[in-house]
């Protein structure tokens, strides 16, 4: 059952911001929103992940809604390097940090 | 610090061979993480320790699977016996203890397995 919903594809031109969405209508009071993205042929790299405050770092920011059912993740100057699947996860704040990984959104960077 | 190591990192075998596929963790994290990952099925958990203790293992899909975390430092996943429905890669993951949420999770960068 999917917790999140994503779109399967998007564009971005190279140097501009890419803006991810990502859905999750049902997430509860103790679910955080965890980003990851997976670049061909590598293991899935950590981005960013909130609760319910805007967050940023070295790599992206997280938008959240102030009622919590959607975020957007944004890449503020995409790059070539950034073309990967990206993967919205909602993760529960108890003992072991199980992620389950959906279908993402795979990001095309193009120059 | 090397990161999440995986050996080998490709694996060609035949249909009823034993493989087993081997992960040292972070230094000082926790949380070992076994991953799946198919076109079909995207990726999936099959097993995740704590402590290298065996915590969660319904994701194995079947009693050919096998894990074991003898100490803090390996983990091994063994298939016996191998069949060409198993070929994926197989990603393991470690994050740091206490049960946080806000633990991420490192990857290692797989093994490609091909069953023929």
């Amino acid at each position: 059952d999917a917790k999140t919903t994503q779109p399967t594809s998007m564009d971005c031109a190279e140097g501009r911001a890419a803006n991810l969405p990502c859905n999750h209508s049902t997430i509860s009071g103790n679910e955080y929103v965890y980003w990851y993205r997976q670049i061909h042929s590598q293991g899935p790299q950590y981005i960013i992940h909130g609760l319910k405050n805007n967050e940023t770092n070295e790599m992206a920011s997280l938008i959240i809604t102030e009622d919590r059912k959607s975020s957007t993740l944004i890449l503020p100057h995409a790059t070539l390097r950034d073309t990967a699947v990206y993967y919205c996860i909602l993760v529960k704040n108890n003992a072991g940090n199980m992620l389950t990984f959906g279908g993402g959104t795979r990001l095309m960077v193009k120059p | 610090d090397a990161g999440v190591i995986q050996s080998p990192r490709h694996e060609v075998t035949e249909m009823g061979q034993e493989v087993t596929l081997r992960c040292k963790p972070i230094s000082g994290h926790d949380y070992l993480f076994w991953y799946r990952q198919t076109m079909m099925r995207g990726l999936e958990l099959l097993i995740y320790f704590n402590n290298n203790v065996p915590i969660d293992d319904s994701g194995m899909p079947e009693d050919r699977f096998s894990a074991k975390m003898p100490n803090a430092s390996f983990s091994t996943l063994k298939i016996q016996p191998s069949e060409p429905r198993d070929s994926a890669v197989y990603f393991c993951a470690s994050s740091l203890g206490g049960g946080r949420s806000t633990d991420t999770q490192y990857f290692g960068p797989g093994t490609r397995l091909t069953v023929l």
